[in-house]
């Protein structure tokens, strides 16, 4: 079974600072990873999806990198802002369903 | 267009009722999928569809939950004789699906049912 694991679980910090989020898999065989954002009482947002054939995806202020074959993917968010609060879920596709971590919650202090 | 939707946003059930969750996938989806989150975890896989076909059902956590899309869009999760373990937030998502199983776009989530057994 794929084990996805977030650290940290969470995070503050001091607004305009660059955050590192951390995911690591335990199965590389996967098709696909998607880094989610969630607000609270609210569904998930789709911010970067990264094929399981690349290395990296950028929009904006975010960068997601994947190494498949060490299973980690690193979200960055660059000059991070009080709007970028919110828990951040990464997910690894297999053949049928994603397999979530616990999310990383940040909270960036204006 | 539009989203995934689903209905209702809230819902409470005593213990022992039935309850049926609706999504709604964005037009044109082949895949579907619903996913249960319970509260300060990541979502948890219940099923899938391609059109009207239930391919997995592996994630189904007892044989009290029943999801159906006989039409091949509009799906529906029931769970009947709820229990207070069943409180969470159910979430259905949707992607475009290729051919031969082979998945490679993104999936858009709805909102979210947040169901509260008493």
């Amino acid at each position: 079974k794929q084990e996805v694991t977030q650290i940290p679980a969470a995070l503050s910090v001091p607004e305009g600072e660059n955050l590192v989020l951390n995911c690591s898999f335990t199965d590389s065989a996967i098709y696909n990873l998607q880094w989610f954002r969630q607000d609270p009482g609210k569904g998930l947002t789709s911010l970067l999806l990264i094929q399981s054939s690349q290395r990296e995806q950028t929009s904006g202020r975010l960068n997601a990198s994947l190494d498949k074959s060490s299973g980690r993917s690193t979200l960055y968010i660059a000059a991070s802002q009080p709007g970028d609060s919110a828990t951040y879920l990464c997910a690894v596709r297999g053949n049928n369903r994603l397999a979530f971590g616990k999310g990383n919650q940040v909270v960036v202090i204006p | 267009g539009a989203g995934v939707s689903q209905s209702p946003r809230y819902k409470v059930a005593k213990r022992g009722q039935d309850v049926a969750l609706r999504c709604d996938p964005i037009s044109g989806h082949v895949s579907l999928f619903w996913y249960q989150q319970a509260l300060g975890q990541g979502p948890e896989f219940l099923t899938y569809f391609q059109n009207e076909a239930q391919l997995d059902k592996s994630g189904l956590p007892s044989d009290r939950f029943f999801a159906e899309r006989p039409e091949g869009s509009v799906s529906t999760l029931k769970i009947q004789r709820t229990q207070q373990e069943d409180s969470a937030v159910y979430l259905c998502a949707s992607n475009v699906g290729l051919a031969g199983g082979r998945f490679y776009n993104e999936q858009f989530f709805g909102p979210g049912t947040r169901l509260t057994v008493l």
